[in-house]
């Protein structure tokens, strides 16, 4: 699995309360993304990462914030839950040399908001 | 806005059979189209890409074909088994070997292979 684990795998929590993904890496690559998975939308970024304290937006980031204060963890919260925000989170890992390289997907965080 | 189409949604071919996904795109910026391949609970993990410069890739049983004039590309499965029966994305991304490689996905197709 390239070196990602993400945690929690699962949870259910309730609208309103603040949530925190964690992907952490072991491969020391420079650049990290957040997706969110939906039937129908197939995967879309949320935040992405080009270095240690370096983040960007991506499509959907609304209602999303991340950190990256050391090269092997990536966070995302959810400050306040909701509903629509149920979904299967996938952190990606890639390397910034040589050339240009693929990304690589850790198994994914479903997280419930009820 | 989707700017990746992906077709068909489902797909449910014989062992052995030849399983055709589709996929269109609208920005003429993209340079890099990489199929993804996710089986349950799993990530996706990358299973083929190509750039536009060439119409056709090869890896193993999976193939790519690629029509830059039409915007299109799509992934041929050959001889298809079983253990091919996964959900496959495409998706695209522009600013090949820059800084940010963002990648646009189409919206997946659940392969069933028969045995």
């Amino acid at each position: 699995d390239a070196g990602i684990t993400q945690s929690p795998r699962h949870k259910v929590t309730e609208t309103g309360t603040p949530v925190t993904l964690r992907c952490h890496q072991t491969e020391n690559h420079r650049y990290m993304y957040w997706y969110r998975q939906d039937p129908g939308h197939g995967l879309r970024l949320i935040h992405y990462s080009y270095g240690v304290k370096d983040t960007d937006k991506g499509e959907v980031s609304d209602g999303y914030s991340v950190s990256r204060s050391k090269t092997e963890d990536f966070l995302l919260t959810l400050e306040s839950a909701t509903s629509s925000q149920t979904s299967v989170y996938f952190c990606a890992i890639r390397a910034g040399t040589p050339g240009n390289q693929p990304q690589h997907f850790g198994d994914g965080t479903r997280l419930s908001i009820l | 806005q989707q700017q990746v189409k992906q077709s068909p949604q489902s797909l449910i071919v014989q062992k052995g059979g030849i399983p055709i996904i589709n996929c269109a795109y609208e920005n003429t910026a993209f340079d890099y189209f990489p199929w993804y391949q996710q089986f349950p609970g799993k990530g996706p993990a990358l299973l083929i890409a190509i750039r536009p410069d060439v119409s056709e890739k090869k890896e193993g049983r999976f193939t790519i074909s690629f029509n830059k004039s039409a915007k299109q590309f799509s992934l041929h499965i050959m001889d298809s088994q079983p253990g091919d029966s996964a959900t496959y994305f495409c998706a695209a991304s522009r600013n090949y070997g820059g800084a940010t490689n963002k990648l646009i996905f189409g919206t997946g197709t659940l392969l069933a292979v028969q045995p």
